[in-house]
């Protein structure tokens, strides 16, 4: 069955590093890919998606790109500041499957 | 505010006792979803609702009902709380549209079973 793997939290940064975080994914057909994030007692908000293979999803200066050659939907971004310490969750949405299977989620914290 | 709204927020049970998590949104959305979150664990899907009339199991339903009382209202039912069962619960919905991809969540209900 479809599943997520995402690096294990939790990740903690200094302001202005960059960040990456880890995912690769198992999927028959061709998934959708998302990237969720969860602040401090909130639900989940959708970060960013992509829905094909070489698309790049960008949001908040979040970025990922759907690699199908390697399975994988990296996060990224450039320089993290306090406000995106949270919790960021892969997920995936596959074929005619209605629903959205997550990762476990990696925890960052980001120190001023 | 148009969203997904859960109540309780809060709740503490004894084992044994039973109790219905509410949900509902506001956005015409065709599918709604209940999932819990434990440390380590991630989300992991309760029940999910394709539609008004539909519902149908997901990875861990032990435990639970669900009804899908009309197109808003999707409640979660726990007949005979365990210890087991203290988790953070999720509703979530979406459009049942192949452009639209990502899901609405509420903001939560935290439940301790003692």
């Amino acid at each position: 069955g479809n599943s997520v793997t995402q690096m294990e939290g939790p990740v903690t940064l200094s302001e202005e590093a960059f960040l990456t975080i880890n995912c690769t994914y198992t999927a028959t057909g061709y998934p959708s890919l998302f990237w969720y994030v969860q602040y401090p007692g909130e639900g989940l908000q959708l970060l960013l998606k992509a829905t094909k293979a070489d698309d790049k999803g960008s949001n908040k200066g979040f970025e990922a790109t759907y690699r199908k050659e390697t399975t994988s939907f990296h996060l990224e971004k450039g320089s993290v500041q306090v406000s995106d310490s949270a919790v960021y969750f892969c997920a995936l949405r596959g074929g005619r499957d209605d629903k959205i299977i997550f990762g476990k989620g990696t925890r960052l914290h980001i120190l001023p | 505010n148009a969203g997904v709204t859960q109540t309780p927020k809060f709740q503490v049970l004894k084992t044994g006792q039973s109790m219905t998590l509410q949900c509902a949104q506001d956005m015409n959305h065709n599918s709604m979803y209940w999932y819990r979150q434990d440390p380590g664990m991630g989300l992991r899907l309760i029940y999910y609702s394709a539609s008004e009339g539909t519902t149908d199991k997901g990875e861990v339903p032990n435990g639970y009902n669900v009804s899908r009382l009309n197109k808003r209202e999707f409640s979660l039912r726990l007949e005979s709380a365990a210890p087991s069962q203290t988790s953070v619960y999720f509703c979530a919905s979406r459009v049942s549209d192949m452009n639209t991809y990502g899901y609405t969540f509420g903001s939560g209900t935290r439940l301790t079973v003692v």
